[in-house]
C-alpha cells in the first residue's frame, strides 16, 4: 500500500461548490503539505503543518483552507471552487524540517472547476 | 524573478548519450538542494540531494556552485526509462518549504 494516500483522484465540480480533497499517511511523519501544480508551472505550495496544532499558509493560499485532524491526516479545502483552481494537487510529508529533508508525495488529485 | 530557474528543454536525445541540466536560484541563503524527477502526471520523486562536494549516484550527477548559485545535473549512458521531467528543487526563505523550478522535459530516443 502507498505511503501517502491522496483522495479523491479526479473531480470534477462547479464554479461555487465547496470542494474538499483529503491526505492520509502512514509513514508517521509529523510535517504535511498541500501543493498545486499547474501546467508548465513548478509546484506552489498552498499550506503546511508541523503537527496537529501548526497550520501555516504557504505563497497560494487564497481562496483554501486546511484541517489537519490528526498526525496521518490533512485535509485541504475550498469553500467555493472557481476555475482558475483547476489544477493537479499534491500532498506531501517529511519526516523533518521540509527545507532540508525528502518530501515524499501522494499520487496527486486531478480537480476540474467548470 | 524566480527563485529556481531551469533550461527551458524539452531534450530530446538517443539512447547511450549523455545529457546536462542546469539550475539557478536566486537566495543566496538557501542551504538544502535537490533534484526531484516526475512521471507525466505522476508524482515528483527524489533523485538525489545535491551535496556542496558534488555527489554521484550511478550514472546521475549532480553538481553545486554556491558561488554562481548554479545547481547542474549530469545523466550519463542515458535510458528510454530516464525519461521524464526533472525539478531542481532549493529550500525557500522560511527553511521549511521547497521551491520547485518548472521543470526540463526529457525524452531518450531509441
Amino acid at each position: 500500500d502507498a505511503d501517502v494516500t491522496q483522495t479523491p483522484r479526479n473531480r470534477i465540480t462547479k464554479t461555487g461548490k465547496r470542494i474538499m480533497l483529503e491526505c492520509s499517511q502512514t509513514k508517521g511523519h509529523d510535517r504535511m503539505y498541500w501543493y498545486r501544480q499547474d501546467p508548465g508551472l513548478g509546484l506552489q505550495l498552498i499550506y503546511y503543518s508541523f503537527d496537529v496544532k501548526d497550520i501555516n499558509k504557504g505563497e497560494i493560499s487564497d481562496g483554501y483552507s486546511v484541517s489537519r485532524q490528526a498526525q496521518a491526516k490533512f485535509s485541504l479545502s475550498l469553500e467555493s471552487a472557481i476555475p482558475n483552481q483547476t489544477a493537479l494537487y499534491f500532498c506531501a510529508t517529511s519526516v523533518g524540517t521540509g527545507g532540508t529533508d525528502t518530501q515524499y508525495f501522494g499520487p496527486g488529485t486531478r480537480l476540474t472547476v467548470l | 524573478r524566480k527563485e529556481v530557474e531551469q533550461d527551458p528543454g524539452p531534450f530530446n536525445v538517443p539512447e547511450g548519450a549523455t545529457v546536462a541540466f542546469n539550475c539557478t536560484y536566486s537566495n543566496s541563503a538557501s542551504q538544502s538542494f535537490f533534484w526531484y524527477r516526475q512521471d507525466c502526471r505522476k508524482e515528483p520523486k527524489l533523485l538525489m540531494s545535491v551535496y556542496s562536494s558534488g555527489n554521484e549516484d550511478g550514472r546521475f550527477t549532480a553538481q553545486l556552485n554556491r558561488a554562481s548559485q548554479y545547481i547542474s545535473l549530469l545523466i550519463r549512458d542515458s535510458k528510454l526509462s530516464d525519461s521524464a521531467t526533472y525539478l531542481c528543487v532549493v529550500n525557500g526563505d522560511s527553511g521549511y518549504a521547497l521551491n520547485f523550478g518548472k521543470g526540463t522535459s526529457l525524452l531518450v530516443t531509441p
